[in-house]
C-alpha cells in the first residue's frame, strides 16, 4: 500500500552539475505531475505526464529541464547544469484518472540544494 | 496572474477554538476545489474537496464553504487541535488543462495548547 515514492529525499549539487529526481507513482496510477516549491512560495506546476507521453509541460522552464515517464520504471525529472536558483523542493504527485475530481497524491519531495 | 490567492500567510488560534482559513479565486469556471495540508519536510496531504455545484462539504472536524458569488472559499476546523498546526493550501484545476492544480500561497496555521 505504498504511496508516491520520491528519491532521493535530499540532493546536493554544485553549479553546473546534473540533478536527477525520481518518482514512482501510487500503484495503479498512470498520471504523474511534478511541482516545484521555491522558498516562501506555494507549489507551482511544472509538467504532467502519462506513460511514455508528456501531456502538459507548460510550467517547465524551456532550458535545462526535462521530464520523462517511461513504460517501465519511475518518472524522472532531470535538471542539467544546475544553478543556485534551482534550489527548491520538488514534489511529484500521481492520480488515478484525468479530469473530473482529480485528487492528486503527493510524495514527500526531493529537496535540491545547489552550492 | 495568481488565480488562487490566500491572503493570510499565518493564523494562530487556541486549542479547542475554531480555525478559519480563507481562499479567493478569479476563475468562475473552476469545477472543484481542494484543500491540502502540509507538514514541514513532507509532501502535501489531501484533506477535503468541494464541487462547484455545492456550497458546503463536511468531513469530521473539517468543513469547507464555497461562496461562488464572492469567488471565495473557506476551511473551518473545529475544534482545533495542536496536531492541526501545518501549512494549508487551497487548490483548483488549472485553466489550460483539466489536470494540473493551481495552488494558493498557503497559510501557516499554529494551534496553541
Amino acid at each position: 500500500n505504498a504511496g508516491v515514492m520520491q528519491n532521493p529525499r535530499h540532493l546536493v549539487r554544485r553549479r553546473g552539475q546534473e540533478a536527477r529526481l525520481r518518482c514512482s507513482p501510487m500503484k495503479g496510477h498512470s498520471h504523474v505531475y511534478w511541482y516545484r516549491q521555491l522558498p516562501e512560495e506555494g507549489l507551482k506546476f511544472m509538467v504532467y505526464l502519462q506513460k511514455e507521453n508528456i501531456i502538459d509541460e507548460s510550467g517547465m522552464p524551456k532550458e535545462r529541464f526535462s521530464a520523462e515517464f517511461p513504460k517501465e520504471g519511475p518518472s524522472i525529472l532531470r535538471i542539467q547544469q544546475v544553478v543556485r536558483g534551482d534550489s527548491a523542493a520538488y514534489f511529484c504527485a500521481s492520480s488515478l484518472s484525468k479530469g473530473g475530481f482529480n485528487i492528486q497524491y503527493f510524495g514527500a519531495g526531493t529537496r535540491l540544494s545547489v552550492l | 496572474d495568481q488565480q488562487v490567492k490566500q491572503n493570510s500567510p499565518s493564523l494562530s488560534v487556541q486549542e479547542g477554538r475554531i480555525s478559519i482559513l480563507n481562499c479567493d479565486y478569479t476563475n468562475s469556471m473552476f469545477d472543484y476545489f481542494l484543500w491540502y495540508k502540509k507538514y514541514p519536510a513532507e509532501g502535501p496531504t489531501f484533506l477535503i474537496s468541494i464541487s462547484s455545484i455545492k456550497d458546503k462539504n463536511e468531513d469530521g472536524r473539517f468543513t469547507v464553504f464555497l461562496n461562488k458569488s464572492a469567488k471565495h472559499l473557506s476551511l473551518h476546523i473545529v475544534p482545533s487541535q495542536p496536531g492541526d498546526s501545518a501549512v494549508y493550501f487551497c487548490a483548483a484545476p488549472g485553466e489550460t488543462s483539466g489536470s494540473r492544480l493551481t495552488f494558493g500561497e498557503g497559510t501557516q496555521l499554529t494551534v496553541n495548547p
